[in-house]
C-alpha cells in the first residue's frame, strides 16, 4: 500500500496520559499535514511540516502538544497530560512538491478518546 | 483569514438522480485552488474534484463536475447519476496557492452528508 499510513488507528487512553501518534507520508511527498477533526465537523488544522522544517501551527496547537518530522519522512504527533476536549480524529495528510494543485492525500486518521 | 461555508448540513437523493452540493468562501487571494473531498463512513477522505481559480472553465471529473463563480465566491459540486457508494460526507476545501506561507494548507468547510437512497 502506497498510500498515507497513520498508526494506530484507534487509542483510549485515561485523561492525563501521554500519547503519540505516527504518520508515515506517500513516498516523496516532501510536506505533511496534521488536522483534527471532531464529530460532524470538518478537519481543523494544526501543523504542517516542509521536509523536516516545521512552517507553520495553529493556535489549536497548545503548548501540550508537539509534532516531529525528523529527517523529513515519518511524523509524530504527541498529545501531553490528555484531557477529554482532545477526543476527536487526528488525520494525518501529504503533498507532493510542486504548486499543491493535486490536493492532499489523507490517510485514514487515528481516533482518540479520553475517557 | 479564508473561510468556507457549507450550509446544507444534509441532503439526500434518489439513486441515478442529480445533486447539487453548496460552497461559498472568501479570501483576499487571487491565486488559490478549490477542492471537494468525500469522506464516506469510516473512511479515509479521497479527493473528488479540483479547481484552479484562474481557469474559468468548470472541472469536471466523471459524473462529478463543479460550477466556479469567482467573482461570487461559489463553487457547489454537481452528482449526476448518483450511486449508492456515493454516500458519504461531502467537505469543500480551498486552498491558497504557491508563493506564500500556509501554502498547501487546506481550510475545510463544515461538511454535508449526503444520503443516497435506492
Amino acid at each position: 500500500d502506497t498510500g498515507v499510513s497513520q498508526d494506530p488507528r484507534h487509542k483510549i487512553t485515561k485523561r492525563g496520559q501521554n500519547v503519540t501518534f505516527r504518520c508515515d507520508p506517500i513516498s516523496e511527498h516532501n510536506r505533511l499535514y496534521w488536522y483534527r477533526q471532531t464529530l460532524g465537523q470538518g478537519p481543523e488544522f494544526l501543523t504542517y511540516f516542509q521536509n523536516e522544517a516545521q512552517l507553520e501551527k495553529s493556535r489549536l496547537l497548545s503548548d501540550r502538544f508537539s509534532a516531529e518530522r525528523p529527517k523529513g519522512s515519518f511524523s509524530t504527533l504527541e498529545i501531553q497530560r490528555t484531557e477529554q476536549g482532545d477526543s476527536a480524529m487526528y488525520l494525518c495528510a501529504s503533498s507532493p512538491p510542486g504548486t499543491g494543485a493535486l490536493g492532499a492525500f489523507f490517510g485514514q486518521g487515528t481516533r482518540l478518546t479520553v475517557v | 483569514a479564508q473561510t468556507v461555508t457549507q450550509s446544507q448540513p444534509e441532503m439526500s437523493v434518489q439513486e441515478a438522480e442529480t445533486v447539487t452540493l453548496s460552497c461559498t468562501y472568501d479570501t483576499s487571494e487571487n491565486n488559490y485552488y478549490l477542492f471537494w473531498y468525500k469522506q464516506p463512513p469510516s473512511r479515509q477522505m479521497i479527493l473528488v474534484i479540483r479547481q484552479e481559480a484562474y481557469k474559468q472553465q468548470n472541472a469536471t471529473e466523471n459524473r462529478f463536475s463543479v460550477n466556479f463563480q469567482k467573482a461570487a465566491k461559489s463553487f457547489s459540486l454537481k452528482i449526476s447519476d448518483s450511486q449508492l457508494g456515493d454516500t458519504a460526507m461531502y467537505f469543500c476545501a480551498f486552498m491558497k496557492g504557491a508563493g506564500g506561507t500556509s501554502y498547501g494548507k487546506l481550510t475545510f468547510g463544515q461538511g454535508t452528508i449526503l444520503t443516497v437512497h435506492p
